[in-house]
């Protein structure tokens, strides 16, 4: 069973860094892109972060460009995001999610992790 | 950025009804569109992928249709456990994007 648990959310100040990470199982972890993808509260989806299997590409939306960074360890089938330069805009739930192979859907998510900036 | 406009915001329907609902690219995403369905509290769930393929374990009773820019999933005949919130999905272009959803509500 394809398992994938985030951790590492929570409280943060604006200006602050937080890490998250998801734990993968149930599936050959190196063979797939990952994701990452938040949903602000009562909103909509955002897809923020893409990784190959390797780590060697990666995709990013704007209004994340330079202050988020994905990455993976495959050796621990371990997914990462760090944040830094928090704003109040970047307060959501984060999922950790799986790319299906060879498209750019998720068919599999986390439970989530929620982020939230606040002074 | 390729934005995705759903139509309309919620819908009230019986169960038992068809639910037609309607998605659109402000530019051609070929068949590069997937449907996710979200209930309170859970991550989404991946319904339909390149426009019309249900997704594993995806009831028949759920279908997609159209390409280029405009979509349309369908719910031929409404169950209890499908009133929730469903999204469209562009993968064509990078940022890949969401729809603002449609909520389907019981009437």
């Amino acid at each position: 069973e394809v398992q994938l648990v985030e951790s590492g959310g929570g409280l943060v100040q604006p200006g602050g860094s937080l890490r998250l990470s998801c734990a993968a199982s149930g599936f050959p972890f190196s063979n797939y892109w990952m994701s990452w993808v938040r949903q602000a509260p009562g909103k909509g989806l955002e897809w923020v972060a893409n990784i190959q299997q390797d780590g060697s590409e990666n995709y990013y939306v704007d209004s994340v460009k330079g202050r988020f960074t994905i990455s993976r360890d495959n050796a621990k089938n371990s997914l990462y995001l760090q944040m830094n330069s928090l704003r109040a805009e970047d307060t959501a739930v984060y999922y950790c999610a799986r790319r299906a192979s060879g498209r750019g859907i998720i068919d599999y998510w986390g439970q989530g992790t929620l982020v939230t900036v606040s002074s | 950025e390729i934005v995705m406009t759903q139509s309309p915001a919620s819908l009230s329907v019986p169960p038992g009804e068809r639910a037609t609902l309607s998605c659109r690219a402000s530019q051609s995403v070929s068949s590069n569109l997937g449907w996710y369905q979200q209930k309170p509290g859970q991550a989404p769930r991946l319904l339909i992928y390149g426009a019309s393929t249900r997704a594993t374990g995806i009831p028949a009773r759920f279908s997609g249709s159209g390409s280029g820019t405009d979509f349309t999933l369908t719910i031929s005949s409404l169950q209890s456990e499908d009133f929730a919130v469903y999204y469209c999905q562009q993968y064509n272009t990078w940022p890949w994007t969401f729809g603002q959803g449609t909520k389907v509500e019981i009437k």
